[in-house]
C-alpha cells in the first residue's frame, strides 16, 4: 500500500526556517517525481515544488523561489522541503504528492499533510 | 504562474448532472492535454479523479468525466450522489516542470 507521511510542521515566527519531511513507503520511491503542494486555511491548493527521480531537476512556484529548497534521499525513501525566510503567507497545510508522468502528470497519491502556522 | 479560474460554487440535485469549468491560458490548459481534477472532502487529502483531460484512474466511478476545448477544461459529474459533495480542483501542467491549480469549486448536492 502506497503511503506518504509528512512531518516537521509547527509554529514559527516570520523569518525563521523549518524543514518538512515526507516518508514514502509501498512503492519504488526512486522511480517517481515528487511534489509539495500547500493549502492555506480555507483556501485552494497551490503547487509549491517538484523534484525529479534522481534529484537532478527541481522547480518551484515563483513565490517560494530562493527561499524554499526541495530535496530527496532515495536511500531513505524520503522527500524534504527546506523552508527559510518564512512569511505569514506561507501558513498552510503542506502535502507531499507522488507525480505520475504516465498519468498525464497527475498527483496520484497524497499524504495527510503537515501544518505550518505563524505565531503573532 | 497564475491560478486557473474555476467558479467558486456549483450545485445540483441528486441524480442530476453538473459541470465545473476550469479556464487557463495557451501556456497551460491550452498547451497540454495534461489537465487533472481532484476531489477533496473536508479535512481530507485530495484524490485524483481525472487525468490527461478525460481519463479516470482505477476505482473512480464513470459518473465523472472530463473534457477540454481550447483553454478551458471541464469536469462533469452525472447522476449526482450525496457523497459527491466536496471541493473540486483542476490542475494543469504548465511547462518547464511547473504545475498550476485552479482556485477550487465547492460542489453542493441539494
Amino acid at each position: 500500500e502506497v503511503q506518504l507521511v509528512e512531518s516537521g510542521g509547527g509554529l514559527v515566527q516570520p523569518g525563521e526556517s523549518l524543514r518538512l519531511s515526507c516518508a514514502a513507503s509501498g512503492f519504488t520511491f526512486s522511480s517517481y517525481w515528487m511534489s509539495w503542494v500547500r493549502q492555506a486555511p480555507g483556501r485552494g491548493l497551490e503547487w509549491v515544488a517538484n523534484i525529479k527521480q534522481d534529484g537532478s531537476g527541481t522547480s518551484y512556484v515563483d513565490s517560494v523561489k530562493g527561499r524554499f529548497t526541495v530535496s530527496r534521499d532515495n536511500a531513505k525513501n524520503s522527500l524534504y522541503l527546506q523552508m527559510s525566510s518564512l512569511r505569514a503567507d506561507d501558513t498552510a497545510v503542506y502535502y507531499c504528492a507522488r507525480v505520475r508522468i504516465n498519468l498525464g502528470y497527475g498527483f496520484d497519491y497524497w499524504g495527510q499533510g503537515t501544518l505550518v502556522t505563524f505565531s503573532s | 504562474q497564475s491560478a486557473l479560474t474555476q467558479p467558486p460554487s456549483a450545485s445540483g440535485s441528486p441524480g442530476q448532472s453538473v459541470t465545473i469549468s476550469c479556464t487557463g491560458t495557451s501556456s497551460d490548459v491550452g498547451a497540454y492535454n495534461y489537465v487533472s481534477w481532484y476531489q477533496q472532502h473536508p479535512g481530507k487529502a485530495p484524490k485524483l479523479m481525472i487525468y490527461e483531460v478525460t481519463k479516470r484512474p482505477s476505482g473512480v466511478p464513470d459518473r465523472f468525466s472530463g473534457s477540454k476545448s481550447g483553454n478551458t477544461a471541464s469536469l462533469t459529474v452525472s447522476g449526482l450522489q450525496a457523497e459527491d459533495e466536496a471541493d473540486y480542483y483542476c490542475s494543469s501542467y504548465a511547462g518547464n516542470n511547473n504545475f498550476v491549480f485552479g482556485g477550487g469549486t465547492k460542489l453542493t448536492v441539494l
